[in-house]
Formats: C-alpha cells, sequence, structure tokens
C-alpha cells in the first residue's frame, strides 16, 4: 500500500523558470492538500483540492502560483516565473474523506531551490 | 500571526526519561489537535491526535493532554527511545468544514542515550 508520493524530490530552477511538483495521493484517497515549509519555520496550508475541484485555496500567493487535481493523474502545484523566495520544501498530504476530521498523510517532500 | 506556538525550539532527554512537549493556542475554534513526527528530509508521519470533547488520548508510549482553558496541549512519551529523536509539531483545525491544518513551529527532540 503505497503511501503519498511526491515527485520529484529535488528540483532546482533559475529565476524566471516554472516548477511543477507533481503529488499522487494516497490509493483510495481524494482530498490533496498543498503545504509549504520555509527554513525553520512550520509548515503553512496553500491549498486543498478534491478531483477536479479546488476546495480552499486561501493559503495559495494570489500570482504565479496555481494547483490542480484533475480527474486522471496525480496533483500539481505550479510555479511560474520562480524568485528565490519560492526556494522551500513543499509538502503534499493526503486523506480519504473530509468527515469525521480524517488523518491527513504526508508525502517526503519536494524541496525546490531557485538561483 | 502564529495561531499554534510551540515555544521551546529544542528538548533534550535521557533515553527511558518521560519527554513532555509543549503546545499553545490562541484561537478557541480549534477543536481538533495532532501531532506529527518528521525525521529530516522526509515527511511529517502522524503520531496521535485529540478531539477537544477530550482532555486525553493514549496510545502506546504517547499520550496527548489537552487543556482547553488554558489552550494548551502536550505530547508525553515515555519511555523515551532513541528512535523518537525527530522534530515535533503540534497541528490544529477548525470547526467542521475547514480542513486546513494549522501547524506550529516545531520541537526538535533529541533522546541522549
Amino acid at each position: 500500500n503505497a503511501g503519498v508520493m511526491q515527485n520529484p524530490r529535488h528540483l532546482v530552477r533559475r529565476r524566471g523558470q516554472e516548477a511543477r511538483l507533481r503529488c499522487s495521493p494516497m490509493k483510495g484517497h481524494s482530498h490533496v492538500y498543498w503545504y509549504r515549509q520555509l527554513p525553520e519555520e512550520g509548515l503553512k496550508f496553500m491549498v486543498y483540492l478534491q478531483k477536479e475541484n479546488i476546495i480552499d485555496e486561501s493559503g495559495m500567493p494570489k500570482e504565479r502560483f496555481s494547483a490542480e487535481f484533475p480527474k486522471e493523474g496525480p496533483s500539481i502545484l505550479r510555479i511560474q516565473q520562480v524568485v528565490r523566495g519560492d526556494s522551500a520544501a513543499y509538502f503534499c498530504a493526503s486523506s480519504f474523506d473530509r468527515l469525521a476530521k480524517n488523518i491527513q498523510y504526508f508525502g517526503a517532500g519536494t524541496r525546490l531551490s531557485v538561483l | 500571526d502564529q495561531q499554534v506556538k510551540q515555544n521551546s525550539p529544542s528538548l533534550s532527554v535521557q533515553e527511558g526519561r518521560i519527554s513532555i512537549l509543549n503546545c499553545d493556542y490562541t484561537n478557541s475554534m480549534f477543536d481538533y489537535f495532532l501531532w506529527y513526527k518528521k525525521y529530516p528530509a522526509e515527511g511529517p508521519t502522524f503520531l496521535i491526535s485529540i478531539s477537544s470533547i477530550k482532555d486525553k488520548n493514549e496510545d502506546g508510549r504517547f499520550t496527548v493532554f489537552l487543556n482547553k482553558s488554558a489552550k494548551h496541549l502536550s505530547l508525553h512519551i515515555v519511555p523515551s527511545q532513541p528512535g523518537d529523536s525527530a522534530v515535533y509539531f503540534c497541528a490544529a483545525i477548525f470547526n467542521f468544514g475547514n480542513e486546513k491544518l494549522t501547524f506550529g513551529t516545531g520541537t526538535r527532540l533529541t533522546i541522549i542515550p
């Protein structure tokens, strides 16, 4: 029973390039969450998605960031025109159901470095 | 505005003794609390949770205590083992319908053999 899979594990981009981070939830999970962890800080919520729907994007920066969770395939977090301040660890989590406070299970993260 | 606070960035405990990690929160609308453990270069791993209608939840060596009036929770690990050395994050969820976790900044626990 594979856990939450994120790839790539490490991603290096130059300023102005695009970054695409992928997340495959645990089998049977239809809820996906993205969090960002800056150095020496806790994880900060970015966006919550269900299949083909964005449920809550209150933590997403207003520009350059977007997320999707298509009917088929992994969830994608896309960062356009990256800047140095985007360097962080990006974690994806998934849960079975939003009811009854289902536990969110995390992937190993993608570490983005912007040169 | 840090709504979930872990005021001790680090903690060292002798192997076999009790480790107590603390967490405070400011928003009384939080109604479910979780502890996650994180090793370097890995994602957070769920440890234990507690609903706001309870004041204690136990799972093996791990016990979480919740004091709603003080807006304080703590994680007790006993006995502490070397494999417990990690960063521990406290997290909270608002009322039903809002699923985002609000995390504290973490406490690095080191178990001394």
